[in-house]
């Protein structure tokens, strides 16, 4: 079973919609991370929030919005999307060492129409 | 900068075969090194992990050694099965926990 989950696990929205992602992880992990995964690509970092403040942010366009609320909780929001945004969305934790694994939500697929 | 380079796939292998995914980094420093598995649909999950050198990393019956001596963590499996196939990722942190720089991938096909 996923540790994290992330809802929903489908989207089909048009360019001019707004939604979001969410994800939530109850491992006590504080570190969180967004990544977008192309078919048959690596995952590409998008976000990082530490102790709840964002830390990284990879020159992601102002259109993906990210959002912690809490240390379990992680928010995506879309707007104005693009036909090349069509993805896999991934969320993951993890706790904050080098050597601590990340774990991974099976991820929202995204289809901007 | 980093860098993980992955034997090019898909590899496909009959049921009970040996496996041999090559992967080799270049990094700063003293990175962990992880593998990490794809199974359709899904998320990717930990495999393995070794944090220093000449440690062994193992789980469900595939291993891997950290050789800092020629910058390599190839996985091994003795016997695949249908079950195994996926992509596998292989993966580093150096410096930190935030940023994972991750191989290409590599699709494992196993057939019956």
């Amino acid at each position: 079973d996923t540790e994290v989950t992330q809802t929903p696990k489908h989207l089909v929205m048009g360019m001019t919609n707004k939604k979001s992602l969410k994800c939530e992880q109850h491992m006590g992990h504080r570190a969180m991370y967004w990544y977008k995964q192309k078919a048959k690509k690596p995952p590409e970092l998008m976000f990082v929030y530490s102790y709840e403040k964002l830390s990284i942010n990879e020159s992601v366009p102002s259109r993906f919005s990210p959002e912690c609320p809490n240390s379990s909780l992680l928010n995506l929001h879309l707007h104005a999307l693009q036909p090349e945004d069509s993805a896999l969305y991934l969320c993951a934790s993890s706790s904050t060492g080098r050597d601590q694994p990340q774990h991974f939500g099976d991820g929202t697929r995204l289809s901007i129409l | 900068g980093d860098s993980v380079t992955q034997m090019e796939g898909p590899v496909t292998l009959s049921e009970e075969a040996f496996l041999t995914i090559n992967c080799t980094y270049t990094a700063t420093g003293y990175p962990s090194l992880f593998w990490y598995v794809q199974y359709p649909g899904e998320g990717l999950q930990l495999l393995l992990k070794a944090t220093k050198a000449d440690d062994k990393g193992s789980n469900k019956g595939f291993e891997a050694t950290y050789r800092k001596e020629t910058t390599s963590f190839h996985l091994e499996k003795g016997s695949v099965q249908v079950s195994d196939s996926a992509v596998y990722f292989c993966a580093l942190h150096s410096g930190g926990y935030q940023k994972v720089t991750f191989g290409t991938g590599t699709k494992l096909q196993v057939i019956p």
